[in-house]
């Protein structure tokens, strides 16, 4: 069985400043990683992915996320956040050695809230 | 547009009625999903289609009954279903389920409130 936990439920922050939003999974086999960004009233939309390789991964926006497997964490980062990226992020693994990589477990979801 | 259109985008629904999601992808994708999103709550996988075959359900009840007629349509049929049923359902779709270079794209979800 998987798990994912994001650490941090909310995390408020001023535009132009960075932010690290928390992820950590539970696996008894190797996963793939994936972060999903949902602007309100809309559906997910993926950001990046750790399939293997680096494990610096660039997506969109401006993001990236750091893969460590001795930590089991899969945290995302940004440098300079705008008003724009307000928006719920979720972690999500599916396992790397299945058949069914559509087979998502995703967090709970963190809500990323940029003040001016 | 995401390429992934649901429809209704909303649905009120009381526990004795009958109604479908309908959900259609524009992306030549052969995979499609139902995810369930509950408030406070992580998405959960409820079933998979890869080719048409239902390739997994999450032990879903039986008031929830999926229909894949070809690789661009998938519905969620819904018949007495209770309150707790209440949440975004989200309908998603990849290349091939089997495939791990293969990303869910997710159309915006159907709302749904049993009252």
């Amino acid at each position: 069985a998987q798990s994912v936990t994001q650490l941090d439920s909310q995390v408020p922050v001023f535009e132009e400043a960075p932010v690290e939003l928390r992820c950590n999974y539970s696996s008894s086999v190797s996963v793939y990683l994936f972060w999903y960004v949902q602007y309100p009233n809309q559906g997910l939309q993926l950001l990046l992915k750790y399939l293997s390789g680096s494990t610096l991964v660039k997506g969109i926006n401006g993001f990236e996320a750091e893969f460590n497997k001795s930590q089991t964490s899969f945290h995302l980062r940004k440098p300079s956040v705008h008003i724009s990226d307000t928006a719920e992020y979720f972690c999500a693994v599916s396992n790397a050695g299945g058949t069914s990589y559509g087979k998502l477990t995703f967090g709970q979801g963190t809500i990323l809230t940029v003040h001016p | 547009e995401t390429g992934v259109t649901q429809t209704p985008r909303h649905l009120v629904m009381g526990m004795t009625n009958k109604k479908s999601l309908k959900c259609e992808q524009h992306l030549g994708h052969n995979a499609m999903y139902w995810y369930k999103q509950s408030a406070k709550k992580p998405l959960e996988l409820m079933f998979v289609y890869n080719f048409k075959e239902q390739t997994e359900n999450n032990s879903v009840p039986s008031r929830f009954s999926p229909e894949c007629p070809n690789s661009s349509h998938l519905f969620l049929h819904l018949h007495t279903l209770q309150p707790e049923d209440s949440a975004l359902y989200l309908c998603a779709s990849s290349q091939d389920s089997g495939q791990m270079n293969s990303p869910l794209h997710f159309g915006n979800g159907t709302r749904l409130t049993v009252t």
